[in-house]
């Protein structure tokens, strides 16, 4: 069975530090991986996701996450915070085939000014 | 565009209580699901759906029901909402992977249903 593992719940950073949300997949097949963003009071948007194509992908407002394979994770990273990152992330994983995505506990980020 | 749109945003019940949510997609997607967002739990899923008259439970099915009986509609039933059934709904819909060239299963979420069961 497929699983995710976010580590940290809750990530805070100074604005323009570095942004890094790790997580860590388990499948026993090659994944499809997903970052989800939610901000206050919304639903879940895409932020990136990995396919099988490049490794190292890049989302939306200067996301990016780097998919290895000897280290099963998929670690969210922005090389400098800004105050409108502030919310909650959400990696998940799917098996090509099962049409269904297993998500992480997701992670808070907070951003200090 | 298209878009997913649940109703109503918000909505107070006493329990026992029938309470339904909509869910309305007009991706033309085939996969329909139903989450839960609590606090510490992350998403939890409820029910979902492959297509019209297919329906599956989910980790956190008991107490709740759907039924397709169209691709662009998945309401969620809750038959006699009880208080651990207060939460935020999340629908989602995708596209079968696979199916079309962009097609990787990846959700697209409505903007959820705040239910408050007293």
């Amino acid at each position: 069975a497929q699983s995710v593992t976010q580590l940290g719940s809750h990530v805070s950073v100074s604005e323009g530090a570095l942004v890094l949300l790790r997580c860590n997949y388990s499948s026993s097949v090659p994944p499809y991986l997903f970052w989800y963003v939610q901000y206050p009071n919304q639903g879940l948007q895409l932020l990136l996701k990995y396919t099988s194509a490049a490794t190292l992908v890049k989302g939306i407002n200067g996301f990016e996450a780097e998919f290895k394979k000897s280290e099963t994770s998929f670690h969210l990273t922005k090389p400098s915070a800004h105050m409108s990152d502030a919310a909650e992330y959400f990696c998940a994983v799917s098996d090509p085939g099962a049409q269904k995505l297993v998500f992480g506990q997701g992670t808070r980020l907070t951003i200090n000014p | 565009d298209a878009e997913i749109t649940q109703s109503p945003r918000h909505k107070i019940t006493e329990t026992g209580r029938q309470v339904t949510l909509a869910c309305h997609q007009t991706w033309n997607h085939n996969n329909m699901f139903w989450y839960r967002q609590d606090l510490g739990h992350g998403l939890r899923l409820i029910h979902y759906s492959y297509g019209v008259h297919d329906t599956n439970k989910g980790e956190v099915s008991d107490g709740y029901s759907v039924s397709r009986s169209n691709t662009e509609d998945l309401p969620l039933t809750l038959e006699s909402a009880a208080s651990s059934q207060t939460s935020v709904y999340f629908c989602a819909s995708s596209d079968r992977p696979g199916q079309t060239v962009w097609g990787t299963g990846e959700l697209f979420f409505g903007e959820g249903s705040r239910l408050t069961v007293l």
